[in-house]
């Protein structure tokens, strides 16, 4: 079975922490993704990657960076958490552009 | 750009009642389209998917849905909800160069007994 496991189900950080989430897939696919989710606005796209080392910016990229040092792992970073960073955060991956995306259980992040 | 509209935020059926729920998206060639559920507390599974040929798709659970190309939608339809069916539908759109999907804000059905 394809998995995707995220670190954290549940996750409580207070306002300036540097936070951590990480991803990672078991199916050698090339592509992963990060959205956050909110109610009323769906899924938003920060960042993913095509490739290790190689990022691209999603729709809402502020305020977050992206590691991806090996294929397996995909790691998304508050560099100074806000209370407006509170949501769901959902990793995915693909093995190829536009196919079937496996999306990891969520994390959800409250900055207090 | 592409974009997604789902234009009902919740839609309440009775079990056994038939189902729709409505998808438009925007863009300029041929879409790749997609339908997801997730459960509560649960991350997203994938109910279907049209990349070309048949506008007729079957999924997962006994769920369809109709590509209209002139009306540029992709609803999903299932004959008979079963209480397992209460969750959110999310419906995506993906592009030929675009290397992500672009999502829906979401249908929540709940379902009556």
């Amino acid at each position: 079975d394809v998995k995707v496991t995220q670190s954290s189900r549940y996750l409580v950080k207070r306002t300036g922490e540097k936070v951590f989430l990480e991803c990672v897939q078991d199916m050698d696919h090339e592509n992963m993704f990060w959205y956050r989710q909110d109610p009323g606005l769906g899924l938003r796209l920060i960042y993913f990657s095509y490739d290790v080392k190689m990022k691209e910016k999603g729709d809402i990229p502020e305020g977050y960076s992206v590691s991806r040092e090996k294929k397996e792992r995909f790691s998304l970073i508050l560099e100074s958490a806000s209370t407006n960073q509170t949501s769901m955060y959902l990793c995915a991956s693909t093995l190829l552009l536009n196919t079937e995306a496996f999306f990891g259980q969520g994390t959800r992040l409250t900055v207090v | 750009a592409q974009s997604v509209t789902q234009p009902d935020i919740h839609i309440t059926v009775s079990e056994g009642a038939s189902l729709e729920l409505r998808c438009n998206y925007s863009y300029g060639a041929t879409p790749y389209l997609f339908w997801y559920v997730q459960s509560p507390g649960q991350g997203l599974q994938l109910l279907l998917k049209y990349f070309s040929g048949d506008t007729l798709v079957q999924g997962i659970k006994g769920f369809e849905a109709e590509f209209k190309r002139s009306q540029s939608s992709f609803n999903l339809r299932k004959p008979s909800v079963h209480w397992s069916d209460a969750a959110e539908y999310f419906c995506a759109v993906g592009t030929g160069t675009a290397s992500k999907l672009t999502f829906g804000t979401g249908t929540r059905l709940q379902v009556t007994l």
